[in-house]
């Protein structure tokens, strides 16, 4: 059972345009919910969270679009560039306990330049 | 360095071989974990400490596998009588509280392959 689905699988965008990552959770006690950036050969980095009582949460060209009763959300890059071309991770947690993340299965972002 | 540190980074072993992996943490995180990426999908939990205490086991940490934080320090994860299946990126991360959330910061990973 997949807790944290993750759309889609692969994306390709020119450069200046909008990239958008969309990903569903099925556990309501699910209250944290952070997307990580991967390059080949490296370890996930965080990129930008958000806890489920606001509906956005915006850092720089990066942007996180919150649906609790939906139970979805999903990463916006604006003006993507090429350096931006990695996998990108959504997962959720439950803060309190072990709080372990439970990762979507990612997407391949490609930025042409 | 103040980030996390994974070593080795790459491990080749042959089928039935132990093998040990080690993750320096960010200094005065208390809490690591341990995850399994898989070519193609995104980690999945292992195992995770707090301080030397190893609170929580994935159903994915079979008895082949044993992790240990001695000290609350560093921690090391090693698999006995390795399998194919083993074959993965093996990542180790450390936690701080910031603002009421949680940031796992990751390692850059070992990767394993059993032939």
């Amino acid at each position: 059972q997949q807790q944290v689905k993750q759309s889609p699988q692969s994306l390709i965008v020119q450069k200046g345009g909008i990239s958008i990552i969309n990903c569903a959770y099925e556990n309501t006690a699910f209250d944290y919910f952070p997307w990580y950036q991967q390059f080949p050969g490296k370890g996930p980095a965080l990129l930008i969270a958000i806890r489920p009582d606001v509906s956005e949460k915006k850092e720089g060209r990066f942007t996180i679009s919150f649906n609790k009763s939906a139970k979805q959300f999903s990463l916006h890059i604006m003006d993507s560039q090429p350096g931006d071309s990695a996998t990108y991770f959504c997962a959720a947690s439950i803060q309190g306990g072990s709080e372990k993340l439970v990762f979507g299965k990612g997407t391949k972002l490609t930025v042409n330049p | 360095d103040t980030g996390v540190s994974q070593n080795p980074r790459h491990k080749i072993t042959k089928r039935g071989q132990n093998v040990t992996f080690r993750c320096d943490p960010i200094s005065e995180h208390n809490r690591l974990y341990w995850y399994r990426q898989t070519l193609g999908q995104g980690p999945e939990f292992l195992t995770y400490f707090q301080n030397e205490a190893q609170l929580e086991k994935s159903r994915l940490l079979s008895d082949r596998f044993s992790a240990e934080r001695p000290k609350g320090s560093f921690s090391t994860l090693e698999i006995q009588r390795t399998e194919q299946g083993d074959s993965a990126m093996y990542l180790c991360a450390s936690r701080e509280r910031r603002g009421g959330g949680d940031t796992q910061y990751f390692g850059p990973g070992t990767r394993l392959t059993v032939l």
